[in-house]
């Protein structure tokens, strides 16, 4: 069936780094790409950045820059994103999401159930 | 950055009764490249629709989606109790992708 998995859920102290997995199943993997999505406690929905599985092709929110970055193993269909220099507002859900690989299909039509990232010293 | 703001916050309604979310956007959207989410508590968010107006699979027609350009329009014409839920809204006609700020619809 059609669907994403995610690693589970993560404790990490301040500085430290957390990297989440993102298994696809179902579906032409490098026909699409994934994009991650946070939501911290009680807030909204925060996009992080996008790879196409196709070139690895990748872009990320300027606000995370340097900090995140996101990989795809085709091999294996599952994306990573590490994110570095934790702190404790990175603390939040976060999400895998299916996108297109073109312009005009930017919107996830697929997600995965989300990880919990804990950041505390 | 396009800014996607989203109102009201909250909409108390009962079953059976329309709701109208509001989503506009600080520029125009290019393309109508408006989408919108549905998350239930402890769920991923679920698309309900895409270009502004086009329903996702599985997506039942009391929900539709209408506006361009800088409006934009979710509505649900008769909420049955699974819908109380808060909902979002996306572009993806710029980068980067920016959701607004959500509406919970709640029970009267």
């Amino acid at each position: 069936q059609v669907q994403l998995v995610q690693s589970g859920a993560e404790v990490k102290k301040p500085g430290a780094s957390v990297k989440v997995s993102c298994k696809a199943s179902g579906y032409t993997f490098t026909s699409y790409g994934i994009s991650w999505v946070r939501q911290a406690p009680g807030q909204g929905l925060e996009w992080m950045g996008w790879i196409s599985a196709y070139n690895g092709n990748t872009n990320y929110a300027q606000k995370l820059q340097g900090r995140v970055t996101v990989t795809t193993d085709t091999s294996t269909s599952t994306t990573y994103m590490e994110l570095r220099s934790l702190r404790s507002d990175d603390t939040a859900v976060y999400y895998c999401a299916r996108v297109g690989d073109y312009s005009g299909s930017y919107f996830f039509d697929l997600w995965g159930r989300g990880t919990l990232v804990t950041v505390s010293s | 950055e396009i800014v996607l703001t989203q109102s009201p916050g909250t909409l108390s309604l009962s079953p059976g009764e329309r709701a109208t979310l509001s989503c506009r956007a600080s520029q125009s959207v290019s393309s109508s490249y408006l989408a919108w989410y549905q998350q239930k508590p402890g769920q991923a968010p679920r698309l309900l629709i895409y270009g502004a107006s086009t329903r996702a699979t599985g997506i039942p027609d009391r929900f539709s989606g209408s506006g361009s350009a800088t409006d934009f329009t979710l509505t649900i014409s008769r909420l049955e109790p699974e819908d109380f839920a808060v909902y979002y809204c996306q572009q993806y006609g710029g980068s980067p992708l920016t959701f607004g700020g959500g509406t919970k619809v709640e029970i009267k």
